[in-house]
């Protein structure tokens, strides 16, 4: 079955210590996506990739980094600069970038303690 | 950008209609989408919009007017399993500086009683 896979489901980090969240897609879409949703609010725009080996940044880009050395692959770093990083965090996915319906990944829920 | 907004929360009942709007406003309009999500899961697309007028598809409706900057999902039939948060999201336009991103709502939770 194509899709996009998330992991892991749930992460817990310490303050001061960065993690990489792992987005993956067999559905051979050019561009991926990663958003934040925090209770309340909208999905937000991290970071975005309409090809492999180009990335831009998105509305909230601070304190996060991306790699796209794959087009399957599109991994996000939360990094210790990242002042309030705890929420759900969403990785999709589309055909091209920009026109299409984006495609969904089941959502890494990080909590820093 | 855009300014998006739709009501935080409906209650409905169960074989009852709801209809959520959102009303937005953008510096430029490239579609309207939207996407049910079930708390702790993915958005799952819905419906997308981007001339005047309406798309059913079965249970649900949507519908646009971009004179106006207004759409709303209509949802027929309510079961218990539409219980869930709906999220608008317009795109923008795409031009040679902007990439055609999406902004999305803070969506609508909707509660199905029996």
């Amino acid at each position: 079955d194509g899709g996009i896979t998330q992991s892991p489901k749930y992460l817990f980090r310490k303050e001061g210590q960065n993690v990489t969240l792992s987005c993956e897609q067999n559905l051979n879409h050019d561009a991926m996506y990663w958003y934040r949703q925090d209770p309340g609010q909208g999905l937000r725009l991290i970071y975005y990739s309409q090809i492999v080996n180009d990335f831009q940044k998105g509305d909230i880009a601070e304190g996060y980094s991306v790699s796209r050395e794959k087009k399957e692959s599109f991994p996000l770093t939360v990094t210790s600069a990242q002042k309030n990083p705890t929420a759900f965090y969403l990785c999709a996915s589309s055909m091209s970038g920009g026109g299409d319906e984006q495609f969904f990944g089941p959502g890494t829920r990080l909590t820093v303690l | 950008g855009q300014n998006i907004d739709q009501p935080t929360e409906m209650t409905a009942t169960e074989g009852a209609i709801v209809q959520i709007n959102c009303t937005y406003q953008t510096s430029g309009f490239n579609g309207l989408f939207w996407y049910q999500q079930h708390a702790g899961e993915a958005p799952t697309f819905l419906s997308y919009n981007v001339l005047d007028g309406l798309e059913e598809k079965g249970r649900f409706s949507s519908f646009l007017s971009r004179s106006k900057g207004y759409s709303y999902l209509l949802l027929k039939e309510l079961q218990m399993k539409d219980s869930a948060s709906y999220l608008c999201a317009v795109r923008d336009r795409r031009t040679t500086d902007s990439w055609g991103k999406l902004q999305f709502g803070a969506g609508t939770q909707v509660v199905v009683t029996p």
